[in-house]
């Protein structure tokens, strides 16, 4: 149980073209998603929390009109990194929880290359 | 405010002998405390979690972890690495009063060696 997936797991992108990953929760209801961020051989930073139906809230520092977040059902998050540069090139992982829940499930991650 | 230490960038250890990957934490109120491994190109994986209750935890492959409120510590152990331990290792922490977010630690590289 509490297998996250997403998609894809990598990609390779011209500069200043749109990417969407997504974030499936495969057999829970997620109510809440995260989106982290990791550079190589660096830790996860918190990008945005996601709650279903609702805004995202977006960690200080990270522009919500360049990676947009859409939580629109219990088991799908969005992240789309718009107009992207070679500078958004990283490791992006999501996680989620159920209500109540105190622990969070990772999907495998998505590698984004920008040239 | 939040923090997690991973005092050790990297832990290099024997095959069969006893790990020790450590962890230092700081919150306002009381934690909840959380261990992940990561394998190359992967996505976390979850290993253990104190919430309340017994001090010392059981987790996935044989891993523990021990809560030292007063140390403020949650060091991860295994009494015996394998090679296939190899991986890097995150502590995270969460305040059981700040909702969800969740802080992680920058990571410690555990190297097994056969």
């Amino acid at each position: 149980g509490a297998v996250v997936s997403q998609h894809p797991s990598w990609v390779i992108c011209k500069s200043g073209t749109s990417v969407k990953i997504e974030c499936r929760s495969l057999d829970f209801q997620a109510t809440t998603m995260f989106w982290y961020r990791q550079f190589p051989k660096q830790s996860l930073m918190l990008m945005a929390t996601s709650n279903e139906g609702s805004k995202a809230t977006y960690e200080q520092g990270v522009e919500k009109d360049k990676f947009l977040i859409n939580h629109a059902s219990l088991t799908l998050s969005t992240l789309t990194v718009t107009s992207a540069h070679p500078e958004d090139s990283s490791f992006y992982i999501c996680s989620a929880v159920t209500s109540g829940a105190d622990t969070q499930y990772f999907g495998p991650g998505t590698r984004l290359t920008v040239l | 405010a939040q923090s997690v230490a991973q005092p050790e960038d990297q832990v290099n250890v024997a095959e069969g002998n006893p790990l020790t990957v450590k962890c230092t934490y700081s919150v306002s109120g009381n934690p909840y405390l959380f261990w992940y491994v990561q394998y190359p190109n992967r996505g976390l994986q979850f290993l253990l979690k104190y919430i309340t209750g017994d001090n010392l935890v059981k987790g996935s492959y044989g891993f523990e972890a021990e809560f030292n409120k007063s140390q403020t510590s949650f060091h991860l152990k295994k009494p015996s690495a394998l090679v296939s331990d190899s991986a890097l290792y995150f502590c995270a922490v969460r305040d059981q009063t700040g909702g969800f977010k969740t802080i992680f630690g920058a990571g410690t590289r555990l190297f097994v060696k056969a």
